[in-house]
């Protein structure tokens, strides 16, 4: 049974970093495209990161690029999610999930429950 | 960035009755070297990550009920549900996967229960 666990949410003034943690489990994590997908409570989703299998393609949207980056460890079979100089905005849940296949340009076809990040003073 | 489009915002159909929800994409999503619409639906309930129902258009996810089906190319969608049930109550959300990122989602729609 495929299972993604989020952690590394919480609470973190604006302007400071968090790094959010993605445990992966069921499936061959080095086989697989990986993403965050974010979603502001009542709101709709927002695609922020991917990275594909062997992490020779990353991609972010726009609206954290520069700030955000993903990476992964095979050895940990874990996702990663660096958020630097973080903003009001950036407030929401944050999910992991997996691609369907190597490459990034993938959809989702597992997710995880997500991890709550909230940027306030 | 390719701009996902849905309608309407929000639909509310009897029990028993046809849904459909449509989505339409800025450029074509569709990959003329295979013929595969990268498009894809997910249904998220209140409270849950979202759930895959479709990708390629119109191919169902293993275990999805056959009364949810996709159909469309190039630029415009459609999800449609035969006959509504209770446990449909949901939000819809469509995504393209299409060449390079942002991989955008539609705004999504509210199905309820009329």
């Amino acid at each position: 049974e495929v299972q993604l666990v989020e952690s590394g949410g919480g609470l973190v003034q604006p302007g400071r970093s968090l790094r959010l943690s993605c445990a992966a489990s069921g499936f061959t994590f080095d086989d697989y495209a990986m993403h965050w997908v974010r979603q502001v409570p009542g709101k709709g989703l927002e695609w922020v990161s991917g990275i594909s299998w062997n992490s020779g393609n990353i991609g972010y949207a726009d609206s954290v690029k520069g700030r955000f980056t993903i990476s992964r460890d095979s050895a940990k079979n874990s996702l990663y999610l660096q958020m630097n100089s973080l903003r009001t905005e950036d407030t929401a849940l944050y999910f992991c999930a997996k691609g369907y296949t190597y490459g990034f340009n993938s959809y989702q076809d597992y997710w995880g429950q997500g991890t709550l990040v909230t940027v306030s003073s | 960035d390719i701009v996902m489009t849905q309608s309407p915002d929000s639909l509310a159909v009897s029990l028993g009755e046809r849904a459909a929800i449509n989505c339409k994409s800025s450029q074509s999503v569709l990959y003329f070297s295979n013929n595969k619409n990268y498009l894809a639906w997910y249904q998220q309930k209140p409270g849950q990550p979202p759930k895959l129902l479709i990708h390629s258009a119109s191919t169902r996810e293993s275990g999805v009920p056959d009364r949810f089906s996709g159909s469309g190319s190039g630029t415009d969608f459609t999800l449609t549900i035969s006959s509504l049930q209770a446990e449909d109550v949901a939000v819809y959300y469509c995504q393209q996967y299409y060449s390079t990122p942002p991989y955008t989602f539609g705004q999504g729609t509210k199905l309820e229960i009329k």
